[in-house]
């Protein structure tokens, strides 16, 4: 059974960076599929922030990549997120994911089949 | 990218069927045949529900069915139960090579 878990600070000050770890049980990230993450505001609806192959191929958010960086560890079956320049409206419940995906050249990822249970992430002084 | 549009809420009776659309353009839903629905409650994680448009995750009840037409899909459920009630999004690839996802639905059992 695939399993995600998110971890990291749940409080991160205004500017500062937001870093995110997922860390996959019951399947090895380096078999076959893109994993991602996805947030969530407080009452509000799902935004997609990118998803990571473990070679390391990403694709990401137009609205957010500027401050998105994904990378992965496949020594800990681990991937992770880093947002820049954090303000109030980056508050949300973060999810990582794992997303089937087919290449033909390019890569089309399809839809997200499994996710964390989400973390809680409040930008505030 | 802008969200795929969804109603804001829908409402049925137990025992009855509903509809969800979910409206995009020819460069996400109406373009690629993957287009899936997660059903979330309160306070958990969303749950996959539908995939590629029409197909069933293993342990889906087959009361949950979807369907595409143009730039428009739909996430139908019949036989309405209580345990339906939650916000459903859809989610499409787009020409972009990104996810989009709808602004979500509140099904109401009434």
């Amino acid at each position: 059974q695939v399993q995600l878990q998110e971890s990291g600070p749940g409080l991160v000050k205004p500017s500062e960076t937001l870093s995110l770890t997922c860390t996959v049980s019951g399947y090895s990230i380096t078999s076959g599929y893109y994993w991602g993450w996805i947030r969530q505001p407080p009452g509000k609806g799902l935004d997609w922030i990118g998803s990571i192959y473990h070679s390391g191929n990403t694709y990401y958010s137009p609205s957010l990549k500027s401050r998105v960086t994904m990378s992965v560890d496949t020594s800990k079956n681990q991937f992770s997120l880093k947002l820049s320049s954090v303000a109030a409206a980056d508050t949300a419940v973060y999810y990582c994911a794992r997303v089937p995906h087919t290449c033909h050249g390019a890569c089309s990822l399809h839809y997200i089949d499994y996710w964390g249970q989400g973390t809680l992430v409040t930008v505030s002084s | 990218q802008s969200a795929l549009t969804q109603p804001a809420s829908v409402s049925g009776s137990p025992g009855q069927s509903v509809t969800i659309s979910c409206t995009g353009t020819s460069s996400d839903v109406g373009g690629y045949n993957y287009v899936s629905w997660s059903q979330q409650h309160p306070g958990k994680a969303p749950k996959l529900m539908i995939y590629d448009v029409s197909k069933r995750p293993s342990g889906v009840s087959n009361r949950f069915s979807g369907s595409k037409s143009g730039n428009t899909a739909s996430l139908t459920i019949s036989g309405l139960q209580a345990e339906d009630e939650a916000d459903y999004y859809c989610t499409s690839y787009t020409s972009s090579s990104t996810l989009v996802f709808g602004g979500g639905t509140k099904l109401t059992v009434l």
